[in-house]
């Protein structure tokens, strides 16, 4: 069974322009949730979808957006990008909504660099 | 501010001998606590998890332990191995709220041959 992936795997973009990530979850699994991982701050949760809606939501501003598709393959867009946003972005998907620990999976991430 | 705290940044162990990862905590609402292993150019993988409602989790050579009072959770590891050299994340959850989790910002282990 493929596990989750996400593209691309590495992105340099410059302060300002708007950025879209992608990740295909397990197949079977319709909950799709993002993280956002740094040096000081560690995890960062930033929301999760399940079944094309948007569940759960963390703390990080409107300029952080997503969505998801009908086969389940969610996409994460930050728009106005700054320097603070440079981090790893991980995606997770699980069977059910709120899946964590043993029944979530995570990918391998997104390394995201804004100059 | 950090909810979930990992105060040790890095932590050196002879291959053999017990790792102990630390992490405190000052919610005092989370009821479920998880450990996550992580390599390089990998996601986190999870290793264990331990509910408020007990004390201690075992799961072969990796054993979480709980003291509520102090709002402190340990990672014991006996006996390390070079291929457990990674990046430890403790977190917490909440009932209610559980995607919600709230991760520290990691130890790395290095398990030394």
């Amino acid at each position: 069974k493929a596990g989750v992936t996400q593209t691309p795997r590495y992105l340099i973009k410059t302060r300002g322009q708007q950025v879209t990530l992608s990740c295909s979850p397990i197949s079977g699994h319709r909950s799709v949730s993002w993280y956002q991982q740094t040096p000081g701050q560690g995890l960062q949760f930033l929301f999760e979808y399940f079944s094309e809606t948007q569940r759960n939501k963390g703390n990080f501003p409107g300029r952080f957006s997503g969505r998801q598709f009908s086969n389940s393959r969610s996409e994460m867009n930050v728009s106005t990008l700054e320097l603070g946003d440079s981090a790893l972005y991980l995606c997770a998907s699980s069977l059910a909504s709120g899946g964590i620990g043993e029944t979530q999976y995570f990918g391998p991430g997104t390394r995201l660099l804004v100059l | 501010d950090q909810q979930v705290k990992q105060n040790s940044p890095s932590l050196s162990v002879q291959e053999g001998r017990i790792s102990i990862l630390n992490c405190d905590y000052t919610n005092s609402m989370f009821d479920y606590f998880l450990w996550y292993k992580k390599y390089p150019a990998e996601g986190p993988t999870f290793l264990i998890s331990i509910s408020s409602i007990k004390d201690k989790n075992e799961d072969g050579r990796f054993t979480v332990f709980l003291n509520k009072s102090a709002k402190h959770l340990s990672l014991h590891i006996v006996p390390s191995q070079p291929g457990d050299s990674a990046v430890y994340f403790c977190a917490a959850a909440r009932a209610g709220g559980y995607q919600k989790v709230t991760f520290g910002i990691g130890t790395k282990l290095q398990v030394i041959p």
